[in-house]
């Protein structure tokens, strides 16, 4: 079963950029990577998906090496708003424990 | 365009007991999904349905959970006899084939206390 790997927990402060990264070694070959935020009392929120290479929107950006074992999800000039716990899938229905990220002003 | 409804967002029960929890997805969204979220963790996937077929429940507890889509819009989940374990949030989400095949909409949840 493809299992991912975050980091339980990250600080930042206001207007830094924030890069988690995810490891996911037995990624198959025909699955992308996704990444959800979740906010307390909410269900998860797509930010973004990829399969290699750079994706970019509105929200982030998802760096994903040629070897596809592991993915970064950038998050650029963060707020005190984007505290929120950060999945990473790289089986499209299976969350691993998610990255807690919280802004500090 | 609205979201994914779920009721009720709060229930209380005793364990022995049984309840139903509901979902109403995105208009159009012919996959639907039930997951458990307990406290700390991850959200669990516990059915997924494609239209009013189940598509994988491989990790449903059938021997107390339920889940049913009929007429493949709104789908109701539920849990009969209710354990301590069960308590937990039960997230459901919605999805339609496209490019982003993964990109799920997930409702409020509804968040089970089994006392």
């Amino acid at each position: 079963l493809a299992k991912t790997t975050q980091p339980i927990s990250m600080d930042s402060y206001e207007g830094q950029e924030v890069n988690i990264t995810c490891s996911h070694n037995n990624i198959a070959t025909n699955d992308y990577i996704t990444w959800y935020q979740q906010f307390p009392s909410q269900g998860p929120r797509f930010i973004i998906q990829g399969y290699k290479t750079k994706v970019t929107n509105e929200v982030a950006s998802l760096f994903i090496p040629a070897d596809r074992k592991s993915s970064t999800l950038s998050l650029p000039r963060v707020s005190l708003s984007d505290t929120a716990v950060y999945y990473c899938l790289s089986r499209q229905l299976t969350f691993g424990s998610g990255t807690q990220l919280t802004v500090l002003p | 365009e609205a979201g994914v409804a779920q009721s009720p967002r709060y229930k209380i029960i005793e364990k022995r007991q049984s309840v139903a929890f509901w979902c109403n997805p995105i208009s159009g969204h012919a996959t639907l999904y039930w997951y458990q979220q307990i406290l700390g963790q991850g959200p669990k996937l516990l059915i997924q349905f494609q239209n009013n077929g189940v598509v994988d429940d491989s990790q449903l507890p059938k021997d107390r959970f339920s889940a049913e889509r009929l007429k493949g819009v709104d789908s109701t989940l539920k849990i009969q006899p209710a354990k301590l374990e069960d308590s937990a949030v039960y997230l459901c989400a919605s999805s339609t084939p496209g490019p982003s095949v993964y990109e799920q909409y997930f409702g409020p949840g509804t968040r089970l206390t089994v006392t």
